[in-house]
């Protein structure tokens, strides 16, 4: 069974504050993959990362940077200098071998205060 | 850049009636799946469709629950009888393969659903 755990339901943090949201996965796969999407007041989802689990470089795009570690099983997600713009519902997502279903976490709602 | 798209934004209907929520996937993508996100919940996985068949369906997605591709560029998920709890945002996703799972599921921006 596939299980996808974000431990914060919300975060408070001050504009320029760094933050790390945190995602603990469950898998039998030794082949899946991880996403981190946002879901900003507006409902939509867009997606932000994705990294595949014989990958476990970490990446940086701009303010947002993600360590995977499969010794720990997490896929945890940091905004640097957060903004208010980063306000919104974070989702870890797994998705399993054959890409035919994705189990989502029940997300992070992040408050960034100016 | 081409997108998902979603038709209606809202759909409001009484219970026990049929409501078909309508997607226009990306044009080059196989792959097809609906999730619904009851208020404040998370995304839960309803069903994935590739060539003309559900590939996977989840424990929620049951007898009232339909998917279809009627023609080359629409996907529909019709829930025959609706109950209370089918009040959610119903999103559409696809994506272009799944050759080791690795191309990206691009979201629609969602039909929210509202059962009276």
């Amino acid at each position: 069974a596939q299980k996808v755990t974000q431990a914060q339901t919300e975060i408070s943090v001050v504009e320029k504050e760094d933050v790390t949201l945190d995602c603990v996965y469950e898998t039998r796969d030794t082949t899946y993959y991880l996403f981190w999407y946002k879901q900003p007041p507006s409902g939509e989802l867009v997606f932000l990362i994705r990294r595949n689990s014989f990958d476990e470089q970490n990446e940086i795009s701009g303010r947002y940077s993600w360590n995977f570690q499969k010794s720990t099983s997490s896929f945890n997600f940091t905004i640097t200098a957060s903004q208010v713009v980063d306000s919104a519902v974070y989702f870890c997502a797994l998705t399993n071998t054959g890409g035919f279903k994705t189990i989502f976490g029940a997300g992070t709602r992040l408050f960034v205060k100016a | 850049e081409p997108e998902v798209t979603q038709t209606p934004s809202h759909q409001v209907t009484q219970m026990g009636q049929e409501v078909i929520l309508r997607c226009v996937p990306i044009s080059n993508h196989l792959y097809f799946y609906w999730y619904r996100q009851i208020l404040g919940q998370k995304v839960e996985f309803l069903v994935s469709f590739y060539n003309n068949e559900i590939s996977e369906k989840s424990e929620i997605f049951d007898d009232q629950f339909s998917v279809e591709r009627p023609d080359g560029s629409n996907f529909t998920l019709k829930i025959r009888s609706t109950k209370l709890e089918d009040s959610a945002m119903y999103f559409c996703a696809s994506k272009t393969s799944t050759l080791q799972g690795t191309d990206t599921q691009y979201f629609g921006p969602g039909t929210r659903l509202t059962v009276l």
